[in-house]
């Protein structure tokens, strides 16, 4: 059973440009989460998938933010019009949510690491 | 406002000896509690977690304790091992309207220094 994937592991842009991040998901995870990490921070959450609905976004997700997951497998977070605040540390996180486990423990990827220029 | 809380920026113990990291919470909703492990420019790994129904749950060198009352929980490690050199971050999550927990809430994390 492969883990969570994320690609890619870094990207350098410049301040404007937009960037789009891919995450794969531990196969038959029904969950996918995304999150945002700062230096001496620990990590925020964004935004949650079931399947492939959406259902829920933080204010952290400004409207240059928009994640998908169109088919409940992989999922995608872009950034449009970069800015330099959003360099971070982006994480991906997976889950399986039964009808017989209520808790969610989230399984995490590699990271995608943005510095914007 | 942190709701997770890890006030200990660092901790440094000796090889074999016991590593406890703590954690203190302010919201009462929370009523799961995990711990992860984070190596330099890797993700969180999963280490252990407990549900508010226990107070301690033991996965071989790692025991999480909760105190419900204090809203407080932490790790133990023992023996402590060189390997276990990483930043550690305690999450919490509250249960929705669903019925199931979710979005994890973390604190900023401990750095511990195992050293032999």
């Amino acid at each position: 059973d492969t883990g969570v994937s994320q690609d890619p592991r870094h990207k350098i842009t410049k301040r404007g440009q937009n960037v789009t991040f891919r995450c794969d998901p531990i196969s038959e995870h029904n969950r996918l989460y995304w999150y945002r990490q700062t230096l001496g921070q620990g990590p925020e959450f964004l935004t949650y998938f079931q399947n492939e609905a959406q259902l829920e976004k933080s204010r952290l997700l400004s409207d240059r933010f928009s994640a998908e997951r169109p088919k409940g497998s992989f999922s995608t977070l872009e950034i449009q019009r970069t800015e330099q605040g959003d360099s971070a540390m982006y994480l991906c996180a997976s889950s399986a949510l039964s009808p017989s486990v209520s808790t969610d423990t989230q399984y995490f990827g590699p990271g995608t690491r943005l510095t914007v220029l | 406002d942190q709701q997770v809380k890890q006030n200990s920026p660092s901790l440094s113990v000796q090889e074999g000896r016991i590593s406890i990291l703590n954690c203190d919470y302010t919201n009462s909703m929370f009523d799961y509690f995990l711990w992860y492990k984070k190596y330099p420019a890797e993700g969180p790994t999963f280490l252990i977690s407990i549900s508010s129904i226990k107070d301690k749950n033991e996965d071989g060198r790692f025991t999480v304790f909760l105190n419900k009352s204090a809203k407080h929980l932490s790790l133990h490690i023992v023996p402590s091992q060189p390997g276990d050199s990483a930043v550690y971050f305690c999450a919490a999550s509250a249960e929705n309207s669903g019925g199931s927990n979710y979005k994890l809430t973390f604190g900023k994390g401990t750095l511990l220094t195992v050293n032999p």
